[in-house]
């Protein structure tokens, strides 16, 4: 149990669909970000929020929005995205953004796109 | 963009064997994360060292930050089959970029 929670493990959706990705840490963090894994190809940062406020995107495309209400959770909302969106989405926290701060990771989100 | 090269891509061992792998920067970090994910799950921190130099241990683990603070490296001793998984390394900078990782080192041990 790393503390920080992700659902659902899995996910289907056609190209067309929204749908959320949710992560929830209870470690007293102040920092979240959200990583894309593909195959044989190292993780890939793709926003982090700290203390709410986004203070990092990656060169995201808009089909992913991020959204963090507060502290303890943050959330992905996806539409109309491509196969090669297919992954392993990864939600990590740390007590705040910056240096020397290590990063806990959940179990992931497995998405397919059909 | 900063990059990190991690070496073996894989390994094939022995149970009872000692592990080396490594990881190259071509820039200077001031931190250096070793992390493992087994297949299902999220990587999970293993390790981290914050100063050129230092040594640290965590079971059978030992990592170690480079002098040049551009490479660090993680040995595992004794193997047991539950060291099979993708070990990554990653690295923060002084300017206090967000971390970059490795490619990952998959480890495989043959019982």
């Amino acid at each position: 149990e790393t503390g920080v929670t992700q659902t659902p493990r899995h996910l289907v959706m056609g190209m067309t669909n929204k749908k959320s990705l949710k992560c929830e840490q209870h470690l007293g963090h102040n920092a979240m970000y959200w990583y894309k894994q593909s195959a044989k190809k190292p993780l890939e940062l793709m926003f982090v929020y700290n203390f709410k406020e986004q203070t990092e995107n990656n060169s995201v495309p808009s089909r992913f929005s991020p959204e963090c209400p507060n502290s303890s959770h943050l959330f992905l909302h996806l539409h109309t995205l491509q196969p090669e969106d297919s992954a392993l989405y990864l939600c990590a926290s740390s007590l705040e953004g910056g240096a020397n701060q290590p990063q806990h990771f959940g179990d992931g989100t497995r998405l397919s796109i059909l | 963009g900063q990059q990190l090269n991690q070496s073996p891509q894989s390994m094939f061992i022995q149970e009872g064997e000692d592990v080396s792998m490594n990881c190259t920067s071509s820039s200077i970090f001031n931190t250096w994360l070793w992390y493992k994910q087994d297949p299902g799950e999220g990587p999970v921190l293993l390790i981290a060292l914050y100063k050129a130099g230092e040594l640290t241990s965590n079971g059978r683990l030992t990592a170690q930050f480079g002098i040049t603070r551009k490479d660090s490296f993680l040995n595992i001793s004794a193997s047991i089959p539950s060291d099979v998984g993708i070990y990554f390394c990653a690295g923060q900078d002084n300017a206090g970029n967000m971390l970059t990782f490795g490619g990952g080192t998959r480890l495989m041990v043959k019982p």
